[in-house]
């Protein structure tokens, strides 16, 4: 069974930075490109970043490029969203998602929550 | 930027219903086109991916079709889990835009 286990959401002053980490199981992880996607409070599911399968290209929304930094370690089958210089309009659910082989997301995590307020 | 535009935005609909959502790219995306059903405080749920691929285990009252810049959701007849909001997404270049959602809810 496919599950995916997103952690480290929290409050964070507006400026400050958070990681968050995707782990996988139950799929060969290191062959699979690996998306984030967040939903704000109110609104609507917004794509956020993409990895491929060996971290070799990733690519992200306009609204966070320069800020965020998707990685990964396929040896720890985790995908990593590092944050940094975060909005208030950063609040969110952050979801991590498996892609299937046309780019879509097949499998979902549960998410986790990211304040950012003073 | 390609933007995906659903309509309508919000349905009532009674169980039982056969119940259609739009989705409409601002410029062609083949078939790179994904729904996904979400219900508050809980994952999103994959339901179609390449217009009309059904994922594995959704129930066959799913549907989609399309191709191009137009496309659609059917839902053949309601039932009272389908309740939720359905969103569409293009995975034809990133950034994977999603339409802005259809909430459906009993009438």
């Amino acid at each position: 069974e496919v599950q995916l286990l997103e952690s480290g959401g929290g409050l964070v002053q507006p400026g400050g930075s958070l990681r968050l980490s995707c782990a996988g199981s139950g799929f060969t992880f290191s062959n699979y490109a690996m998306t984030w996607v967040r939903q704000a409070p109110g609104k609507g599911l917004e794509w956020v970043s993409v990895i491929t399968y060996t971290g070799g290209e990733t690519y992200y929304t306009e609204s966070v490029k320069g800020r965020f930094t998707i990685s990964r370690d396929n040896s720890k089958n985790t995908v990593y969203l590092q944050m940094t210089s975060l909005r208030a309009e950063d609040t969110a659910v952050y979801y991590c998602a498996k892609n299937g082989a046309y780019g879509d997301c097949d499998y979902w995590g549960q998410g986790t929550l990211v304040a950012v307020s003073s | 930027d390609i933007q995906m535009t659903q309509s309508p935005s919000s349905l009532s609909a009674t169980v039982g219903d056969r119940v259609t959502i739009t989705c409409r790219a601002s410029q062609t995306i083949s078939n790179y086109l994904n729904w996904y059903q979400h219900k508050p405080g809980k994952a999103p749920k994959t339901l179609i991916y390449t217009a009309s691929s059904l994922q594995s285990g959704v129930p066959s009252r799913f549907s989609g079709s399309g191709s191009g810049t137009e496309f659609t959701l059917t839902i053949s007849s309601l039932q009272p889990e389908d309740f939720a909001t359905y969103y569409c997404q293009q995975s034809y270049t990133t950034p994977r835009t999603f339409g802005q959602g259809t909430k459906l809810d009993i009438k």
